[in-house]
Parts: structure tokens; C-alpha cells; sequence
């Protein structure tokens, strides 16, 4: 019954390759978001999704490609990894934006 | 730019005893505020929140004060306990901005 789910919890990968992180809301929600969280704890919004469409992107590299293939949904694909991409990354939903948001368990990422 | 921070990076506070976590924010259209707990390996977890027409929220041991005037917010815990140790959060939503704005963060140690 996990409101905000992330999967994988923990993801070590090449530099260079590609990989995805799946994140799903069974709270009925319409806003998404993916955040991502540095090694000083600072949260930093990427992506905002509500009913599928973008709304917010903050100037993160065109190697970071969100998807919603509807609005329970929003995976994060990841071109290209690079070093500096290695943080965790967060998940949350809204039931629309500028409400309470809640957050998934995190992804913890390590680019080698 | 991002404009809500901390005073205190760090607190620690005998168990029993009352915690106080600052925030200080400089939007003035900010209309919507929330204090976040993290867990070590979780994700934010949302504690309480208040509308700016309101200038305290109390919850189960715990109260938000917000005074506008100096744009300062703050989350009282009451009677610690070694659950509360964790990095709290405070984030503001910009009205027309559609998006959570999130503080640095403020480490809680409970001592025994």
C-alpha cells in the first residue's frame, strides 16, 4: 500500500551508459516531480509533470528525459551518465501543484 | 533565486527536552509553507504545514510559527524522543510558481 514508489532503491552503473528510474503514485494524484538530492542534502526540484504534461523543467541536461505515460507515472531515463549525476533521486506527487507533496523512498545512484 | 535557508545547520538536544528549527524565507508571495522530516535512507516525510493567513499550526507535538513580517518560520517539537533525530526540511511554495522551494536543512540529534 506504498503511496510513492521508486524502483530501483539503489542503482551502480558505468559512466556512459543509460539507465531509468521508474517512479509510480497510487494516491490519485495529478502533479509529479522528480528531485534530485546532493551529498549536502540540498533538494533540488527537476521536473514537474501534472496530468502528463511538463511543466516545470529546471535547466537540467537534455541527457535527463522525463516520461509520463499517464499521470500515475513519471520514470526518469538518463543518457550519457556522468560522474557528477550520482546523488539520490526523489519521486513525489501533489494532488495538484503547489499542494503537500509526497515523496517516494529515494533512488540512491553511483556513477562509476 | 532560492530563497529559503536555515539559521542552524545542525541542533542537538537532550531527549524530553523542547527543539526549536528556524527558517528564514524572502518571497513575500509565498503563500504555503512546510516542514519536512528526513530519515536517514528515506525519503522527506511530510510533519505539518501553514497558509500564510495563519501565523501558528499546532499539530501532535509539534507547532509552526510563521511571522511574515520578518519572514521567518519555525517548527517546535516538544518532549524530544530519539525517533525525531533526522534532517528537517522547510520548504515554501511561490504562488504562481508551481513549484516547492526547499530550505538547506537542519540535522536533529536527540541526545539520551
Amino acid at each position: 500500500d506504498t503511496a510513492v514508489s521508486q524502483t530501483p532503491k539503489y542503482l551502480v552503473t558505468q559512466m556512459g551508459n543509460d539507465k531509468s528510474i521508474k517512479c509510480e503514485q497510487n494516491l490519485g494524484h495529478d502533479t509529479m516531480y522528480w528531485y534530485k538530492q546532493d551529498s549536502k542534502k540540498f533538494l533540488k526540484i527537476m521536473f514537474s509533470y501534472n496530468n502528463k504534461e511538463l511543466i516545470i523543467n529546471e535547466t537540467v541536461p537534455n541527457r535527463f528525459s522525463p516520461k509520463s505515460p499517464d499521470k500515475a507515472h513519471l520514470n526518469l531515463h538518463i543518457n550519457s551518465l556522468e560522474l557528477g549525476d550520482s546523488a539520490v533521486y526523489f519521486c513525489a506527487s501533489s494532488r495538484t501543484s503547489g499542494e503537500t507533496q509526497y515523496f517516494g523512498p529515494g533512488t540512491r545512484l553511483l556513477v562509476l | 533565486g532560492e530563497s529559503v535557508g536555515l539559521h542552524l545547520p545542525t541542533l542537538s538536544v537532550q531527549e524530553g527536552d523542547n527543539s526549536i528549527i528556524n527558517c528564514a524565507y524572502s518571497n513575500s508571495a509565498s503563500d504555503y509553507f512546510i516542514w519536512y522530516k528526513q530519515e536517514s535512507g528515506k525519503g522527506p516525510q511530510f510533519i505539518i504545514d501553514i497558509r500564510s493567513n495563519m501565523d501558528k499550526r499546532q499539530g501532535q507535538r509539534v507547532t509552526v510559527l510563521l511571522n511574515k513580517t520578518v519572514k521567518h518560520l519555525s517548527l517546535q517539537i516538544a518532549a524530544t524522543q530519539p525517533g525525531d533525530s533526522a534532517v528537517y526540511f522547510c520548504a515554501e511554495n511561490i504562488q504562481g510558481a508551481q513549484k516547492l522551494v526547499f530550505g538547506q536543512g537542519t540535522r536533529l540529534t536527540i541526545n539520551p
